[in-house]
């Protein structure tokens, strides 16, 4: 069966700090990988989703970025956090229509 | 714009009633559609998702609407129980991509069970 990990769990960072959350799935291959962001009390937003080992497309404009190393890896990153940064950071994985979440990272940027 | 939306953002049931969650969405080209229960401090679960070509699909005490006439979406929660406390959000892909390019989620709706 397939599974998704995400950590860390919880992060506390300081503004102006660099920010490297990781993902991976296991048990299926070539997984099409996204990042969602979620506000307290608030929807899903999507923040990048790639299709591809070093394929990645970005939805919104921001400081955060994303990479994918290997098949089943999707880092999201920064280089410098903001306060609007915190938040809970989902990775999702699909190969047909259906998206599986991970457990996600909560954010604190202070 | 292409959107999806919930009507309330909580809904309070007794413990053994039934639950009706609903969502309007604006994309008439969406081709299927998802409902995701998620509790507090968890990602999203997938529970049950539907395709356009079809009005109904029932699961295991759950039942998913689909009204394109009206662009309206429902999921029902039969027998409610303690555990299914957690927000809904209904889902569907973005663009034209068949979701291979990300979902776009409501609000959600807040679902408190009372004993």
């Amino acid at each position: 069966s397939q599974t998704i990990h995400q950590w860390p769990a919880t992060l506390v960072q300081p503004v102006g700090s660099p920010l490297s959350l990781e993902c991976t799935v296991e048990g299926t291959s070539n997984p099409n990988l996204y990042w969602y962001r979620q506000a307290a009390g608030r929807g899903l937003q999507l923040l990048f989703y790639s299709v591809g080992i070093g394929q990645i497309s970005s939805e919104v404009p921001q400081n955060l970025s994303a990479s994918r190393p290997q098949d089943r890896q999707f880092i999201l990153s920064s280089k410098k956090l903001l306060l609007s940064d915190s938040g809970f950071y989902l990775c999702a994985w699909s190969v047909l229509f259906e998206q599986f979440f991970g457990p996600g990272t909560r954010l604190t940027v202070l | 714009g292409e959107s999806v939306g919930l009507h309330l953002p909580t809904l309070s049931v007794q413990e053994g009633d039934n639950s009706i969650i609903n969502c309007a969405y604006s994309n008439s080209a969406s081709d299927y559609f998802i409902w995701y229960k998620q509790e507090s401090g968890k990602g999203p679960q997938f529970i049950i998702d539907i395709r356009s070509n079809m009005d109904k699909r029932q699961g295991q005490r759950v039942t998913v609407l689909l009204n394109k006439t009206v662009k309206h979406l429902s999921l029902q929660i039969a027998a409610t129980q303690p555990g299914d406390s957690a927000v809904y959000f209904c889902a569907e892909p973005k663009g034209s991509g068949g979701g291979a390019d990300g979902l776009t989620f409501g609000k959600g709706t807040h679902l408190i069970i009372q004993p």
